[in-house]
């Protein structure tokens, strides 16, 4: 696609319930990153994929937190037992491989509030 | 611990004024740093500054990399209310080029 495309835009959940989020990154992207941005802070990393495989998963914060990509193109990050700490925004971006971070292309996110 | 620290954390200006963005980092084994714009919620991707370029302007943007003093600064000149955003400042570090980490922003408002 154009862009990196990010569903659903926004999501609100009950504590305690699953979630997914999902990102389909630019066609022919083979990293993706998922970073995590809570109110008034910066984006923080979550997890890096090269292709089908997870090559950096450091910033997951805790076992809750798992993401997939199974084909090597859309990823879908998934959260278990959601906290009202996991409320912010799930930011996806993608990249060709090698590229550095200045490679990088933004999706608009998705905005998760849990009440 | 690395870190980035940017300053100020926010900024009121009017159309028509120069505007300074402060990013001071503390970092083991520096790679790069970069300056994002972000409107709504997608950074976009404004400059890379490393050891080999050290200053890079496009526009009425310009950015410096002041290793010795572990900061950067970026310029705006003749902003205009289009500028209003968040500019959030990142560094690579150590052996990854891909994974960065961000200050807590900037939030920059031009008055018409």
């Amino acid at each position: 696609g154009a862009g990196v495309s990010q569903t659903p835009s926004n999501k609100v959940t009950e504590k305690g319930k699953y979630v997914e989020l999902r990102c389909d990154p630019i066609s022919g992207h083979t990293a993706l990153y998922w970073y995590r941005q809570s109110l008034g802070q910066g984006p923080e990393f979550l997890i890096y994929f090269q292709g089908t495989g997870a090559a950096d998963d450091s910033g997951l914060p805790n076992d809750r937190f798992f993401a997939v990509r199974p084909e090597g193109s859309v990823s879908t990050l998934k959260i278990q037992r959601t906290e009202r700490g996991d409320s912010a925004v799930y930011l996806c971006a993608s990249s060709l491989i090698g590229q550095g971070a200045d490679g990088y292309t933004f999706g608009s996110g998705t905005r998760l509030t849990v009440v | 611990e690395d870190k980035v620290v940017q300053s100020p954390l926010s900024l009121v200006v009017h159309e028509g004024d120069t505007v300074t963005l402060n990013c001071s980092y503390e970092v083991t084994n520096f790679r790069s740093l970069l300056w994002y714009k972000q409107e709504k919620k997608a950074p976009t991707f404004l400059f890379m500054l490393t050891s080999s370029g050290i200053e890079k302007k496009s526009g009425r943007l310009s950015s410096i990399l002041d290793k010795k003093e572990l900061s950067s600064i970026l310029n705006i000149t003749a902003t205009q209310t289009g500028d209003s955003a968040i500019y959030l400042c990142a560094f690579c570090s150590g052996g990854s080029n891909y994974k960065l980490t961000f200050g807590k922003g900037t939030l920059l408002t031009v008055n018409p």
